[in-house]
């Protein structure tokens, strides 16, 4: 079946622009996950979604970053006024939805901002 | 989430078999082992988990010890496209994945 799918797969983008990435996860998890990788650095949780609410945004970074779900399916990560830190690869991830089921990860969208 | 080692990298020769080792001497009678590799410029890929007996999959088995403070990943005939980084972690309510560095697997013809 299809895996969780994430657009673009590279964004450019100058710095204090805004972007949105997009995340579509597997057809019936109800678990969806943001997390951030910096070069050559590990993950970072930035938020989870169970269904369309978030009851985790403690890893979001700052207020510029916001995250929402619509119909339990698709999820936007939107950074407002980039900054050149902001840079890393931005993954999704999805799960069936009980705090034991495995993440399965989408490919990334890589973030440049210059 | 219980606290894991693993060697820094690895090398394997192509067709032989890889075992990468992880120790996780804290884990909690509840917590999953689970493992993760991450290919260059990939999202994480699910290999395979296991809480107490040794399981096996199409990608790779898993060896856990009796007291469960340390488990074993085996891919029985690696390729070349089995080199990357490997996550081995045991996560806590499973929210929030942390993967540690992992060990870096260099698979050479």
């Amino acid at each position: 079946g299809a895996g969780v799918s994430q657009s673009p797969s590279n964004k450019v983008t100058e710095k204090g622009k805004d972007v949105e990435l997009r995340c579509d996860p597997i057809s019936g998890h109800t678990a969806l996950y943001w997390y951030r990788q910096s070069l050559g650095q590990g993950l970072e949780f930035l938020i989870y979604f169970q269904g369309n609410s978030a009851p985790d945004k403690s890893g979001l970074p700052s207020d510029r970053f916001s995250a929402e779900r619509t119909g339990g399916s698709v999820s936007t990560l939107t950074i407002q006024r980039t900054q050149q830190e902001d840079s890393a690869v931005y993954l999704c991830a999805s799960s069936l939805g009980q705090t034991t089921d495995t993440q399965y990860f989408g490919p990334g969208t890589r973030l440049t901002v210059l | 989430d219980a606290k894991t080692t693993q060697p820094t990298s690895m090398d394997c020769a192509e067709g032989r078999a890889a075992n990468l080792p992880c120790n996780h001497s804290t884990i909690s009678g509840n917590e999953y082992v689970y493992w993760y590799r991450q290919i260059h410029s990939q999202g994480p890929q699910y290999i395979i988990h296991g809480l107490k007996n040794n399981e096996t999959n199409e990608m790779a088995s898993l060896i856990i010890t009796e007291d469960r403070k340390s488990s074993t990943l085996i891919l029985p005939h690696a390729t070349l496209r089995d080199t990357a980084v490997y996550y081995c972690i045991a996560p806590t309510g499973f929210q929030k994945l942390v993967f540690g560095t992992g060990t870096r697997l260099l698979v050479s013809p």
